[in-house]
């Protein structure tokens, strides 16, 4: 079965411009969650969402939103970019929502703010 | 009290020895270990994972123990080969909750 498929897979961007990286989860999950990842700062929880629905929101500045259809799949919204949000932003999927259902991640988009 | 801290950042192994990667958590209200295998241009995928109310669990090659008094638990690889060669990260989280706190990853390579 298909995985979950992150796009577009590389970006560039200026500095203050915004930007939407798009993730449709595996058939059937509906739980999507997307996570930051960095050199220095590794991998940090951005936010979850389940039914359409934000469950849980990680400790980033209100620059970086998100939402979920209908269909499960899943948008996260960065605006006013800065040079410190280039990082390669992961989304995964799960069937529900806790870690029994287990997580499956994507290969992410690499965003690069110049 | 969120934090999961990742020891050691590299780790360089000849192949047919043993791969061991530490972790150490604060927040005692985490209840599920999960060690994630990370290779170059992927994401994560999961490996194995461990509830505190055992002290091992053995998949395969991949053995996690856990030391709940001592908030620990690490990762051993057995026989490591070069196909083991990837960033390992350690996380926490509740079964209650969702979010994965990540340790800080290790790079491991294995020698042929």
């Amino acid at each position: 079965k298909a995985g979950v498929t992150q796009t577009p897979r590389y970006l560039i961007k200026t500095r203050g411009q915004q930007v939407t990286l798009s993730c449709s989860p595996i058939s059937g999950h509906r739980s999507v969650s997307w996570y930051q990842q960095t050199p220095g700062q590794g991998l940090q929880f951005l936010f979850e969402y389940f039914s359409e629905t934000q469950r849980n929101k990680g400790n980033f500045p209100g620059r970086f939103s998100g939402r979920q259809f209908s269909n499960s799949r899943s948008e996260m919204n960065v605006s006013t970019l800065e040079l410190g949000d280039s990082a390669l932003y992961l989304c995964a999927s799960s069937l529900g929502l806790g870690p029994r259902y287990g997580y499956t991640f994507g290969s992410g988009t690499r965003l690069t703010v110049v | 009290q969120q934090q999961v801290k990742q020891s050691p950042q590299s780790l360089i192994v000849q192949k047919g020895g043993i791969s061991i990667i530490n972790c150490a958590y604060e927040n005692t209200a985490f209840d599920y270990f999960p060690w994630y295998q990370q290779f170059p241009g992927k994401g994560p995928a999961l490996l194995i994972a461990i509830r505190p109310d055992v002290s091992e669990k053995k998949e395969g090659r991949f053995t996690i123990s856990f030391n709940k008094s001592a908030k620990q638990f690490s990762l051993h690889i057995m026989d490591s080969q070069p196909g083991d060669s990837a960033t390992y990260f350690c996380a926490a989280t509740r079964t209650s909750g969702s979010r994965l706190t990540f340790g800080e990853g290790t790079q491991l390579t294995v020698n042929p």
